[in-house]
């Protein structure tokens, strides 16, 4: 079945621990992207990937990493998380770049709620 | 589920009535649209997309309109189902780069 899989789905942790959430995309797709998503705000972007080892910043990058390092893979890391990076976090992917070869609706993964205590 | 929204614009709507669901976009060179369907404990699913040199374009039961001189989109959903209710979000590609704006999304609540 064609997915994004994003672990894990729920953390609480405190500040400052790092941590890293995980996406993995088993379509062989080009684009990756991270977003958070918070009450009244809709999605923003936080990273994104146009293939291995090319990635670049989003509308919210401070405080994140990410990289890119195999095509199927592309984890999110707080290097020092902070409370105001509680949110609901999802990964998507598409085919292409949402800009090249005709631009692609992104399949996005079922979340990831973190809680930054 | 999880909660995507507490304080969403909310749509009610009759089974069987059409839903028309607006979205203003920000950027005037945008050249990509897309609207998602989020429901809840899950992640935006794909509905329906449209380019910029298109004004109109049709899908099962769901239509989506663009105007671009008043930066304005909009999705029709013809027979709406309670299956239906859920987040909706428009969502803009910027040309030049790679990067997706979502709006903020409305709640779409159908009444059996």
């Amino acid at each position: 079945e064609a997915q994004v899989t994003q672990n894990p789905r729920y953390l609480i942790t405190v500040t400052g621990k790092k941590l890293t959430v995980t996406c993995s995309q088993n379509m062989n797709h080009e684009y990756m992207s991270w977003y958070r998503q918070d009450p009244g705000l809709g999605l923003r972007q936080i990273y994104y990937s146009m293939n291995v080892e090319v990635t670049d910043k989003g509308d919210v990058p401070e405080g994140y990493k990410v990289s890119r390092k195999e095509k199927r893979n592309f984890p999110l890391i707080l290097e020092s998380p902070s409370p105001n990076q509680t949110s609901l976090y999802f990964c998507a992917s598409s085919l292409s770049s949402p800009l090249g070869g005709g631009n692609q609706p992104q399949h996005f993964g079922d979340g990831t709620r973190l809680s930054i205590l | 589920g999880e909660s995507v929204g507490l304080h969403l614009p909310t749509l009610s709507v009759q089974e069987g009535d059409n839903s028309i669901i607006n979205c203003a976009y920000s950027n005037s060179a945008s050249d990509y649209f897309i609207w998602y369907k989020q429901e809840s404990g899950k992640g935006p699913q794909f509905i329906i997309d449209i380019r910029s040199n298109m004004d109109k374009r049709q899908g099962q039961r769901v239509t989506v309109l663009l105007n671009k001189t008043v930066k304005h989109l909009s999705l029709q959903i013809a027979a709406t189902q309670p299956g239906d209710s859920a987040v909706y979000f428009c969502a803009e590609n910027f040309p030049g780069g790679f990067k997706t704006i979502f709006g903020a999304g409305t709640r779409l609540f159908v009444k059996a």
